[in-house]
């Protein structure tokens, strides 16, 4: 079925381990982003991407990376975990029309200890 | 920078009646988009209904409708004949018109359905 695909779903990470999560979409989808969710947070923005080969930061960048060699994958790096990243983790996309929502993945739950 | 503030953290409703969450926003744009996303226990996001700020008329969709104030700016979920499958976070969220921009969310509404 067509959509977005997050994997994993849960990962345990120890502190200053580093951890690449995976999106990838197949709807042709030019916009990506990436947002974590914490209790009475709602969705906060780390970093999202136009196109292929273009991305910036969102609201929360700091100790996160992304790239988009393709209009289809868009994975999420983690350099050095924090506990403080410990959250639930989901990737969207969507067409570029600006009317469009977005379609999320099924989101990853990160637990730093 | 745009923000969306949704003042009620959780809601209840008895199953077959009528509840309304609240959302409001903040944006100096006159043309933009408007979303409601619900999130069941299963944390998929599903998007409940969306209404273009150049529209007057306010959008439906089967037992969800929303009152638009645009003045006011103000965008309000209402839920008829709520079942028990409603129970889900609603998250309240913003879109510029112009230029590739993310949505921005509010931080969720947690409604509840007695049976």
């Amino acid at each position: 079925n067509a959509g977005v695909t997050q994997t994993p779903k849960f990962q345990v990470l120890k502190t200053g381990q580093s951890m690449t999560l995976q999106c990838a979409q197949d709807m042709n989808h030019e916009y990506m982003s990436w947002y974590r969710q914490d209790p009475g947070m709602g969705l906060r923005l780390i970093h999202y991407s136009v196109g292929a080969g273009i991305t910036d930061q969102g609201e929360v960048p700091n100790g996160y990376n992304v790239s988009r060699s393709t209009t289809e994958d868009f994975p999420l790096r983690l350099l050095s975990a924090a506990p403080s990243q410990t959250s639930v983790y989901f990737c969207a996309s969507s067409y570029s029309g600006r009317s469009y929502g977005y379609t999320f993945g099924s989101g990853t739950r990160l637990t730093v200890v | 920078a745009q923000t969306v503030t949704q003042s009620q953290p959780e809601m209840s409703v008895q199953e077959a009646e009528t509840v309304t969450l609240s959302c409001t926003y903040d944006t100096s744009e006159s043309d933009y988009y408007l979303f409601w996303y619900k999130q069941p226990p299963s944390r998929q996001m599903i998007l409940v209904i969306r209404q273009e700020a150049y529209k007057q008329q306010n959008a439906t969709e089967n037992r969800f409708s929303v009152n638009f104030q645009k003045a006011a700016k103000s965008f309000s979920l209402k839920i008829s004949d709520s079942q028990l499958g409603d129970a889900a976070m609603y998250f309240c969220a913003y879109r510029r018109y112009s230029g590739n921009t993310p949505l921005v969310f509010g931080k969720g509404t947690r409604l509840s359905v007695i049976a």
